[in-house]
């Protein structure tokens, strides 16, 4: 069963720009969540979706944006992009509905911006 | 709000030697526990979990039991290789916590010849 995969693996963009990072989760996951990771911040979760629907959000700027469509795969937006948005973006897709569960991580978008 | 804390990296260890990575946490109600590992250049794989009180998670030579008096979930290994090299990171799943994941620092482990 093929993994969790993330497009594009690397991306460089200019301040003031936007940006759209792409996630297909493992077959049968529905649902996804996005992870920011930082040096600094460290690991933060962004939002989660099931169902074409965000069920929770993370403490980010409105300027974060996704969706769900319904074959699952997931698309998260960044506008107007800041130097602090560089980062390493990580998706994770799993079965459950809700509760304790195993996230599958992808490998991650490493964006950074100049 | 939940949070999770572990030791400050890099910890630097001769191959074959012990390893234990602290790890404490705090959360209401009864969270699961986990402990992820990040090879350089990859995304976080799941290493172990625990799901309740005095569970044992284990997985390739790695443990880690769920305390809830010591609200602790310490990752130990008793003989370390380089291959195990990597940055290594608890975290926990709370009950009604929004569907998420919440991550301490991570902690990087360099294991020598």
């Amino acid at each position: 069963k093929a993994g969790v995969t993330q497009t594009p693996r690397y991306l460089i963009k200019t301040r003031g720009q936007q940006v759209t990072l792409s996630c297909s989760p493992i077959s049968g996951h529905r649902s996804v969540s996005w992870y920011q990771q930082t040096p600094g911040q460290g690991l933060q979760f962004l939002f989660e979706y099931f169902s074409e629907t965000q069920r929770n959000k993370g403490n980010f700027p409105g300027r974060f944006s996704g969706r769900q469509f319904s074959n699952s795969r997931s698309e998260m937006n960044v506008s107007t992009l800041e130097l602090g948005d560089s980062a390493l973006y990580l998706c994770a897709s799993s079965t459950v509905l809700a509760g304790p569960n195993e996230q599958f991580f992808g490998p991650g978008t490493r964006l950074t911006v100049l | 709000g939940d949070s999770v804390t572990q030791m400050e990296g890099p910890v630097t260890l001769s191959e074959e030697a012990f390893l234990t990575i602290n790890c404490t946490y705090t959360a209401t109600g009864y969270p699961s526990l986990f402990w992820y590992v990040q090879y350089p250049g990859e995304g976080l794989q799941l290493l172990l979990k625990a799901t309740k009180a005095d569970d044992k998670g284990s997985n390739k030579g790695f443990e880690a039991t769920y305390r809830k008096e010591t609200t602790s979930f310490h990752l130990e290994k008793g003989s370390v290789q380089v291959s195990d090299s990597a940055v290594y990171f608890c975290a926990l799943w709370a009950t009604g916590g929004g569907n998420k994941l919440t991550f301490g620092t991570g902690t990087q482990l360099k294991v020598e010849l």
